[in-house]
């Protein structure tokens, strides 16, 4: 079975500060991961994703996550925030494959305070 | 190139109500995808379309639910008769697939249904 659990339903920075959203996921089949984006009264955006190439993926927005399999986790950061990315951040995995049905964590709320 | 359109973007309804929320995906997109987000709670899968086809529906909740998909274009989700957790924001999304490749799923802005 394939599940998600993102840390931490909101996340507060500062502009400039670090960004680490976590993310834990468990499969029973090599996980392909996703991060998603999703600004107000916008669809989900994908961020970023892992299909078991590098284990280091970089994102648009100067995002980027690493994917650790010992410790099941694919953490989004991004080294210096601004206000711009004041979204919820969704992380995901499907079975293996980018075709069919996605799992999906609760969302993290980022909060950038000037 | 427009992206993955839903109607309506809200819609309000009373318990026993019928509600149809449609989609229209990127054109030439043949996977089509429903997903639900009920408040406080993670985005959830209902069903995945390949053309006209249901290739998966193993995540609609009940029988009160009925997808369609004619003629491979855009797609329909109905609600008959709708109840109280039934409210939500529902998100469709398509995917192009060439091949053995598939593509990532773009996402709608979603319809947010609440059933008083």
């Amino acid at each position: 079975a394939q599940s998600v659990t993102q840390l931490g339903s909101h996340v507060s920075v500062s502009e400039g500060a670090l960004v680490l959203l976590r993310c834990n996921y468990s499969s029973s089949v090599p996980p392909y991961l996703f991060w998603y984006v999703q600004y107000p009264n916008q669809g989900l955006q994908l961020l970023l994703k892992y299909t078991s190439a590098a284990t280091l993926v970089k994102g648009i927005n100067g995002f980027e996550a690493e994917f650790k399999k010992s410790e099941t986790s694919f953490h989004l950061t991004k080294p210096s925030a601004h206000m711009s990315d004041a979204a919820e951040y969704f992380c995901a995995v499907s079975r293996g494959s980018t075709l069919g049905r996605l799992y999906f964590g609760r969302g993290t709320q980022l909060t950038v305070w000037p | 190139e427009a992206g993955v359109t839903q109607f309506p973007s809200h819609s309000v309804i009373e318990k026993g109500q019928t509600v149809t929320l449609r989609c229209d995906p990127i054109s030439g997109h043949d996977n089509l995808y429903w997903y639900r987000r009920v408040m406080g709670k993670e985005i959830k899968f209902l069903l995945h379309f390949v053309k006209e086809s249901k290739q998966d529906e193993s995540g609609m909740p009940n029988n009160r639910f009925l997808a369609e998909r004619t003629g491979g274009t855009y797609s329909t989700l109905k609600v008959q008769p709708a109840e109280l957790e039934d409210s939500g924001v529902y998100f469709c999304a398509s995917s192009q697939e060439v091949g053995v490749f598939s593509y990532e799923q773009y996402f709608g802005p979603g319809t947010r249904l609440t059933v008083t």
